[in-house]
């Protein structure tokens, strides 16, 4: 079947754009995750939803960033007024209710902000 | 804040050594998982370890979680040029809120040389 889908795959923005990055998860996967990867570095936990509401924003960096999920299914990661730190990878993982410490991840999304 | 330090952060050898990576914590752990990812792709899962002590084998690689369930180790026996790529641990936290929120270590890159 098909796994979790990200877009697009490379996003190269000017500081103060806006940026949408897009996740598909895997169907039937009630639970969706963001991370944030820099360069060749570990996974920094952003947000968590349980269906459409999201219990846990606690890793997201700043008001700037901000996460929705509509329909159990596709969630957007927002980033208002990039920074040249918000250059990284930004990676969406999802995994069934049962067994959401099995989380399988999508190939993730490029951001440079130039 | 559950942190995990991931050692070494490089390693770089010949084909047919053996090497071990290392994931300290000084907290607790309800699980403890093991990925493998390849430039431009997501995190791919290799193992999850749960009961204090246990040692999971998957062909050349052997998983430790410590009895403590702060701490695990990855074995590669007899290493080859497949088995480059960049290896992370990631913990699962303790206690129900935390369920299925991974704290991931930095990472080691481990590139094997034919």
């Amino acid at each position: 079947g098909a796994g979790v889908s990200q877009s697009p795959s490379n996003k190269v923005t000017e500081k103060g754009k806006d940026v949408e990055l897009r996740c598909d998860p895997i169907s039937g996967h009630t639970a969706l995750y963001w991370y944030r990867q820099s360069l060749g570095q570990g996974l920094e936990f952003l947000i968590y939803f349980q269906g459409n509401s999201a219990p846990d924003k606690s890793g997201l960096p700043s008001d700037r960033f901000s996460a929705e999920r509509t329909g159990g299914s596709v969630s957007t990661l927002t980033i208002q007024r990039t920074q040249q730190e918000d250059s990284a990878v930004y990676l969406c993982a999802s995994s069934p209710t049962r067994d959401r410490r099995t989380q399988y991840f999508g190939p993730g999304t490029r951001l440079l902000v130039l | 804040t559950q942190l995990l330090e991931q050692s070494p952060q490089f390693l770089s050898i010949q084909e047919g050594e053996n090497l071990t990576v290392y994931c300290n914590s000084s907290s607790v752990f309800s699980s403890l998982q093991w990925y493998r990812q390849e430039p431009g792709e997501g995190p791919v899962l290799l193992v999850t370890v749960v009961t204090g002590g246990e040692v999971k084998k998957l062909k050349r690689l052997t998983f430790q979680f410590g009895d403590a369930r702060k701490d695990s180790s990855l074995h590669i026996t007899a290493a080859q040029p497949g088995d480059t790529g960049l290896y992370l641990c990631a913990g699962e936290g303790a206690g129900g809120t935390s369920y299925g929120k991974l704290t991931f270590g930095q990472g080691t890159i481990l590139t094997v040389h034919p």
